[in-house]
């Protein structure tokens, strides 16, 4: 069965810091991967998604992915982060017959000023 | 343009009572989920719908109801609430195929149950 792991459950970063989220998946053929970013009290919202071609795809708020097949992973990396940025982060693979979305248990981000 | 609105926003329930939440979207679009939201559980599916009048089981269906009679509704129930059932639960929609991919989320309901 399809699952997706992220291994760090609270992740906290100094302003102006890179920063890389890890996120490995399981599943047999080419995945389909998302990143969602959640603000406090929010619904999730769509950073990028990864279905095919370039393994290096570009988000919003500057934010980027690299799918690895060799590695089963997707992580997202920012060059600098802000303190905005300071959100939960999920990430998901497409799964079963129906395309449901299997999500990660999160990672949350903290940013020091 | 709205996107996905659920509503109630909040509400406490004691033991054993019913009630509905009603997620609506504007956007036309076929599939339609319901997840709910635990600390360090990330987010999980309790059902979902691929189209008006359809609706089928997710990964915790147990103790919760669904229906799609307009293909812009889906409400859940929750006939008899019970404390495990506290959580945060979530409303989403996606156009059809699989490769499409992206959900839209409503903002959240917060449910209670004493």
């Amino acid at each position: 069965a399809q699952s997706v792991t992220q291994p760090d459950i609270h992740i906290t970063v100094s302003e102006g810091a890179s920063l890389e989220l890890r996120c490995n998946y399981s599943y047999g053929a080419t995945p389909y991967l998302f990143w969602y970013v959640q603000s406090p009290g929010q619904g999730l919202q769509l950073l990028l998604k990864y279905f095919s071609g370039d393994t290096l795809v570009q988000g919003i708020k500057g934010f980027e992915a690299e799918f690895k097949r060799s590695q089963s992973s997707f992580n997202l990396r920012k060059p600098s982060v802000h303190w905005s940025d300071a959100a939960e982060y999920f990430c998901a693979v497409v799964g079963g017959s129906q395309g449901n979305l299997i999500f990660g248990k999160g990672t949350k981000l903290s940013v020091k000023p | 343009n709205a996107g996905v609105t659920q509503t109630p926003k909040f509400r406490v329930l004691k033991t054993g009572q019913s009630m509905t939440l009603l997620c609506a979207q504007d956007m036309n679009h076929e599939y339609m989920y319901w997840y709910r939201q635990d600390p360090g559980m990330g987010l999980r599916l309790i059902h979902y719908s691929v189209g008006e009048g359809t609706t089928a089981k997710g990964e915790v269906p147990d103790g919760y109801n669904v229906s799609r009679l307009k293909k812009q509704n889906f409400l859940l129930g929750l006939e008899s609430a019970a404390p495990s059932q506290t959580s945060v639960y979530f409303c989403a929609s996606r156009i059809e195929g699989i490769s499409s991919g992206e959900l839209f989320f409503g903002e959240g309901s917060r449910l209670t149950v004493l």
